[in-house]
């Protein structure tokens, strides 16, 4: 069985603000992927990031980033000088080997940004 | 932007009665999924379909079938709604590995009374 936790439910931060949102993640599958969806107050899903578990480099876009750390099991997403518009929930989501390449959500972190 | 559309967007039903939702996709990708989403949930996986008439049960299928006919119609029915059922339906495409992201529609909001 798979499972995603995002152990930080709601985080506040005043604008220009670095911070860092965590997931942790189980799996038995020795190839899976992690992803990373953002959700805006307007309610759409949007997809930020894809990693697959041999590639355990650091990515940058921007003013996003992402760690993630096979021996921690953890996949850190920071977002640098926060900015209002980051104001949204972010979901956390891994796929692995099955069937349906079906994904598991964490219960995502509500991220509030204020100026 | 993928190409999916969900219908109605919003709803409102009494206990008891049916309801289907719909999820139309223009970019003939082979899997669809319908999650829920629910506060402290995240999105949990209902059903989904890796083919016309090919489905299968995800984690929370209880009290939902499914049905695909064509690859870019995959619908959603609730046979006997519940107040439980109330929460934001979305749906996704996916080309069809566990590399390829999945695609979401808007959602549909579904209120049971």
């Amino acid at each position: 069985a798979q499972k995603v936790t995002q152990a930080q439910t709601e985080i506040s931060v005043v604008e220009k603000e670095d911070v860092t949102l965590d997931c942790v993640y189980e799996t038995r599958d020795t190839t899976y992927y992690l992803f990373w969806y953002k959700q805006p107050p307007s309610g759409e899903l949007v997809f930020l990031i894809r990693r697959n578990s041999f590639d355990e480099q650091n990515e940058i876009s921007g003013r996003y980033s992402w760690n993630f750390q096979k021996s921690t099991s953890s996949f850190n997403f920071t977002i640098t000088a926060s900015q209002v518009v980051d104001s949204a929930v972010y979901f956390c989501a891994l796929s692995g080997n099955n069937a349906g390449n079906m994904l598991t959500f964490g219960g995502g972190t509500r991220l509030m940004v204020k100026p | 932007d993928a190409g999916i559309t969900q219908s109605p967007r919003h709803k409102v039903t009494e206990t008891g009665t049916p309801v289907t939702l719909r999820c139309h996709q223009t970019e003939n990708h082979r899997y669809m999924y319908w999650y829920r989403q629910d506060p402290g949930h995240g999105l949990r996986l209902i059903h989904y379909s890796y083919g016309v008439k090919d489905t299968d049960k995800g984690e929370v299928s209880d009290g939902y079938s499914v049905s695909r006919s064509k690859t870019e119609d995959f619908l959603l029915t609730l046979e006997s709604a519940t107040s439980s059922q109330t929460s934001v339906y979305f749906c996704a495409i996916s080309e069809g590995s566990s590399y390829n992201e999945q695609f979401f529609g808007p959602g549909t909001r579904l209120t049971v009374l």
